[in-house]
């Protein structure tokens, strides 16, 4: 069964640093999100991508957070200067179509220090 | 916002026994999904229900929507252990681009 591939599961960065996180989405789905989860706390919701620009955003995603989908397979989110609170799970997910449910990825754990 | 609302927070039943899960939402919804999460990682996509749809079924799974109520159901029958995970209900706008908002979850223990 397609997967959506997320990569690393896991990275630690210092306050301040900008990290990029990679996803590679299934190949022909044409929407692609990014969530996240604070430890212990619900799904948020950051940014929708369609047709190779944002279609909608969240308040979280604030002019630190940009996403990209550079080469027509992977989709990137970065986070240009890591605050303490940007520590969570961050989770790629892709559809075919309105109405499908989602294909998510394992996730990222980010961890600021 | 349309946030879906899962209730019980908790829920351990011994294995076997059916567990029910139930969600709240505020708004109008084109569709309501469910997904599991195991400790530590992805969701799945368990099931989606669209709102002219009352009832639908997947294996064990059963769920309900009632849209006068704004309410749905997850009915997971003859629970295994395996069952063990985080479940939440999410739904999907009528207009937009299909974001999801979540609810808080269940967090469902089966004891064997």
């Amino acid at each position: 069964e397609p997967e959506v591939t997320q990569t690393p599961s896991h990275q630690v960065t210092q306050m301040g640093q900008e990290v990029i996180l990679r996803c590679v989405p299934i190949s022909n789905h044409l929407y692609f999100y990014w969530y996240r989860q604070i430890l212990g706390q619900k799904v948020e919701f950051l940014v929708s991508f369609y047709n190779n620009e944002i279609s909608e955003k969240s308040e979280i995603f604030d002019d630190q957070f940009s996403v990209e989908r550079p080469d027509g397979s992977n989709f990137t989110l970065k986070i240009r200067s890591t605050k303490l609170e940007d520590s969570a799970m961050y989770f790629c997910a892709s559809i075919l179509d309105w109405g499908h449910g989602y294909t998510f990825g394992s996730g990222t754990r980010l961890t600021v220090v | 916002s349309q946030q879906g609302e899962e209730d019980p927070q908790a829920l351990s039943i011994q294995e076997g026994e059916n567990a029910t899960m139930n969600c709240s939402y505020k708004t109008s919804i084109n569709n309501l999904q469910w997904y599991r999460q195991n400790s530590g990682r992805g969701l799945v996509h368990l099931i989606l229900i669209r709102s002219n749809e009352r009832e639908k079924h997947s294996g064990r799974l059963r769920v309900t929507l009632d849209t006068s109520k704004k309410s749905s159901s997850l009915l997971i029958t003859a629970s295994r252990a395996a069952d063990t995970a985080s479940y939440f209900c999410a739904t999907g706008p009528i207009q937009g681009a299909q974001k999801l908002v979540f609810g808080q979850g269940t967090r469902l223990t089966i004891n064997p």
